[in-house]
Parts: C-alpha cells; sequence; structure tokens
C-alpha cells in the first residue's frame, strides 16, 4: 500500500484566496483525520470522520475551515477565505478501529500551506 | 478525559549519550500509549505502542518505553543516540469515548555527532 497520499505537498497562496487540501486514506481504514500542525501550537486535532461521516469537528478553528468526506477514499479539508494565521503543515491520518481498539493512526507527508 | 504532557521541551545530547523522554498520561482506565517521531521536514511515524501486557515496549531503532502504572508514565528510552536519531518525539492516548488521538506537545531532541 502506497500509505496516507496528501496533495499538494506544497502551497502557497495569497490571503482571501480558498484552499483545498487533498487526502487519500490507506485502503481499509475506517478513520480518518485531519491535523495541524504549527510552532505556536503544536498537533492539533481538527475534524475526524468514521465511516466518512465527520465525528468530531470541535477542532475546527472557525467557519472559514469545512472538512469533506465524500467516499472512503478521499477527503478535502477547505480553507475559504485563507489568512496568513492558517499557515502551517496539515496533516492527513487514517486508521483501523478493530473491535473498539486502538491501532496506530498512519500519517500522510503533509501539506505545507503559506498564506501570504 | 484522557491526555498527556511531555515536559520536556528541547533535548541536546551528545551521541552515545543516554536518552530518556517523559511522558505521562492522565488516569481513565484501559490505558493505550503510543511514541511517534518526527524527523525534520517529514510525517509523524509510530515508534512504538503499549496495548497490553510486558510493561517494557521495544520499538523500531533501538527505542523502548515502559509503562509504569503507578507512576502514570510511559517514558521513552534509548541507550545509545545517534546523530539521525534528532527529530522531535510525540507521545500519545486515545481520547477516552472517542476514537481520536491525543498527542502531547512534543519533544525536540537535537543529538550533536
Amino acid at each position: 500500500d502506497a500509505g496516507v497520499i496528501q496533495s499538494p505537498r506544497h502551497e502557497v497562496t495569497e490571503m482571501g484566496q480558498e484552499v483545498t487540501l487533498r487526502c487519500k486514506p490507506i485502503s481499509g481504514h475506517d478513520y480518518l483525520f485531519w491535523y495541524r500542525q504549527t510552532m505556536m501550537r503544536g498537533l492539533e486535532l481538527l475534524i475526524y470522520f468514521n465511516n466518512n461521516v465527520p465525528i468530531d469537528d470541535s477542532g475546527m478553528p472557525e467557519d472559514r475551515f469545512s472538512a469533506k468526506m465524500p467516499n472512503a477514499s478521499f477527503s478535502t479539508l477547505k480553507i475559504q477565505p485563507s489568512e496568513p494565521r492558517d499557515s502551517a503543515v496539515y496533516f492527513c491520518a487514517s486508521s483501523l478501529n478493530r473491535q473498539s481498539r486502538w491501532t496506530e493512526a498512519f500519517f500522510g507527508q503533509g501539506t505545507r500551506l503559506t498564506v501570504v | 478525559a484522557q491526555s498527556v504532557s511531555q515536559h520536556n521541551h528541547h533535548v541536546i545530547l551528545s551521541e552515545a549519550a543516554s536518552l530518556e523522554l517523559g511522558c505521562n498520561y492522565s488516569y481513565g482506565g484501559t490505558v493505550n500509549l503510543f511514541w511517534y517521531v518526527q524527523y525534520p521536514g517529514q510525517h509523524l511515524q509510530l515508534l512504538l505502542k503499549y496495548f497490553s501486557g510486558d510493561p517494557l515496549v521495544k520499538g523500531i531503532k533501538g527505542f523502548e518505553a515502559e509503562f509504569i502504572k503507578s507512576k502514570f508514565s510511559f517514558n521513552l528510552r534509548k541507550p545509545s543516540v545517534q546523530w539521525s536519531d534528532t527529530a522531535e518525539y510525540f507521545c500519545a492516548v486515545p481520547t477516552l469515548g472517542a476514537n481520536n488521538l491525543f498527542f502531547g506537545t512534543g519533544t525536540r531532541l537535537t543529538v550533536i555527532p
């Protein structure tokens, strides 16, 4: 398996523009997570899905952020409009929950977003 | 709720020195604990995990961690670090009643050749 695939790897955009980050989880995994990593705040969970359904979006900073998972193999994180403070590395991760027991989460390479 | 705390923010060691990074978890029933590593510019990778059984867990690249229930700790150790161990290390625990991972703030390790 190729692992969790994120695109793009780097994104530079101007303030006010819409940004869409993409993630393909590992096939067969039933959980998908979006994390944001910054120097100031460390690693923060933004939202996670179980079987394509959003379970907890309490980490989404504000209404400018939205995430979708239209099917088991694809998810997007959208920021509209983007602001300089959104600059961070965004990680997608997926995992398989076996019999209600946690297994490890596998992370993608991340998308480094710079909003100027 | 389950959470973890890492008190060492930045650790600097010379090669061949021994390493111990602290991780304390909050009590919450069944404990599953993880250590992840993030090499510079890369994504998080699993180093080791504890679910049950032997409290001394061995992971990749010579790392190990010991689950000490009485101390609510899951410290990461390595007897002799290498320059290539320079990275950020995260302790993590699944949140109670939810199916996501709570990560500690991370410890940056710098190994000087």
